[in-house]
């Protein structure tokens, strides 16, 4: 089974510009949580999208946004990029009922975005 | 809400000595906890999980962790380090509802000394 696909890994971006991230997960698995990953402030998270909704959303401004596709694949968006931004992204998918499981997280290897 | 503690930045041991990591939590009711590794430029990896059951978890490579309820602790243990099991150890815990929010510890570097 492929595992939890992050495209790209690696971006370059200036202040102000804006990113879309992009998250395929292990195939059947329908939820999909994103988190942000900094030296400073370690793991946070970010959101969690279950069957195209999004079920929970961690402390971030309003800036970075996030979808759920039909077929569980999830992208999310920062506008109006910070320097602060930089940061691994990590996606990670988990084999979910629609009340939460047992399962562990499966994470993907990252997206690290550079703002410049 | 749900956290972690790692009290330690950084673990060294010799290779071939016991290895601990230690972890301690708070959720609201029961927990599910988890224990990562993350290699450098690489995404988290799990190591294992405890939900339910006996208090000791095996899990990949070697690697146990104990659950204590009354000290809400979850420590990652390994009998014999080795060179390659130095990486960065994540500590994560969930409430046993409702959706996958993991809170994650800040992470112990784990150094194995040849």
């Amino acid at each position: 089974k492929a595992g939890v696909t992050q495209t790209p890994r690696y971006l370059i971006k200036t202040r102000g510009q804006q990113v879309t991230l992009s998250c395929s997960p292990i195939s059947g698995h329908r939820s999909v949580s994103w988190y942000q990953q900094t030296p400073g402030q370690g793991l946070q998270f970010l959101f969690e999208y279950f069957s195209e909704t999004q079920r929970n959303k961690g402390n971030f401004p309003g800036r970075f946004s996030g979808r759920q596709f039909s077929n569980s694949r999830s992208e999310m968006n920062v506008s109006t990029l910070e320097l602060g931004d930089s940061a691994l992204y990590l996606c990670a998918s988990s084999n979910d009922l629609n009340r939460g499981s047992t399962g562990e997280l499966f994470f993907g290897e990252g997206s690290r975005l550079t703002v410049l | 809400a749900q956290s972690v503690a790692q009290p330690e930045d950084q673990v060294k041991v010799a290779e071939g000595n016991p290895l601990t990591v230690k972890c301690t939590y708070s959720v609201s009711g029961n927990p599910y906890l988890f224990w990562y590794v993350q290699y450098p430029n690489r995404g988290l990896q799990f190591l294992l999980k405890y939900i339910t059951g006996d208090n000791l978890v095996k899990g990949s490579y070697g690697f146990e962790a104990e659950f204590n309820k009354s000290q809400t602790s979850f420590h990652l243990k390994k009998p014999s380090a080795l060179v390659s099991d130095s990486a960065l150890y994540f500590c994560a815990v969930r409430r046993s509802y409702g959706n996958n929010r993991l809170a994650f510890g800040k992470g112990n570097q784990v150094v194995v000394i040849p």
